[in-house]
């Protein structure tokens, strides 16, 4: 299967201060990217989706000056938290597909902890 | 909206025993279903998907799962299963229409333990 790259894997940041997620296909341009959050114990929930070179469509309930999702190229995605708050501290994982495959390959995901 | 549930949130087995997990789903129309693996610290690995035709679906390491299109469900299984099994199972939907496919809806995941 394809290769999607997420980094960092994790980080620690002061509440307040803005947080950046890369997601990157690595073998394969990816046409639409996915953003999702898990809690602790509970399910993958979608964030966002996004196409290349188009604003991002957001999932009810997700505030989208909070959660900036960046889809400039056909292999990267990005994530920026802005003013993180602890309750923003939560595992991300993005996940991208090309128009060739018939599944979404997932990024290894990014523990955010807010301070 | 669609929803995924997962029955059983903590499964513990023996090695060599006989798995299975269940997952239902609500929605009306047409979907694509999936299951996906997480090893601990690993990616979300794609263990099987059912798009279309046969219902019993046959996925990599063993696994198998059976649509039910009558019982809104897709449950995994395993005759025997292994101690490198141990992992979190996921099961998730995603509509065929009026939907991105990808866009995918999971269930809360069980946690497999295996024991030796």
């Amino acid at each position: 299967g394809a290769v999607v790259s997420q980094h960092p894997s994790r980080v620690i940041c002061k509440s307040g201060t803005s947080v950046k997620i890369e997601c990157r296909s690595l073998d394969f341009q990816a046409t639409t990217m996915f953003w999702y959050r898990q809690f602790p114990k509970q399910s993958l929930m979608l964030m966002a989706t996004s196409n290349e070179g188009s604003k991002a469509t957001y999932e009810q309930g997700v505030e989208k000056d909070k959660f900036l999702i960046n889809h400039a190229s056909l292999t990267l995605s990005t994530l920026t938290v802005t003013s993180a708050h602890p309750e923003d501290s939560s595992f991300y994982i993005c996940s991208a597909r090309d128009s060739k495959y018939t599944e979404a390959f997932f990024g290894q995901g990014t523990r955010l902890t807010v301070v | 909206a669609q929803s995924v549930s997962q029955h059983n949130h903590h499964v513990i087995l023996s090695e060599a025993a006989s798995l299975e997990l269940g997952c239902n789903y609500s929605y009306g129309g047409t979907v694509n279903l999936f299951w996906y693996v997480q090893y601990p610290g690993q990616h979300l690995q794609l263990l099987l998907k059912y798009f279309s035709g046969d219902p019993l679906v046959k996925g990599i390491k063993g696994f198998e799962a059976e649509f039910i299109k009558s019982k809104f469900s897709f449950n995994l299984r395993k005759p025997s299963v292994q101690w490198s099994d141990t992992a979190e199972y996921f099961c998730a939907v995603n509509a065929r229409r009026g939907s991105t496919l990808g866009r995918l809806y999971f269930g809360r995941g069980t946690q497999l333990t295996v024991w030796p």
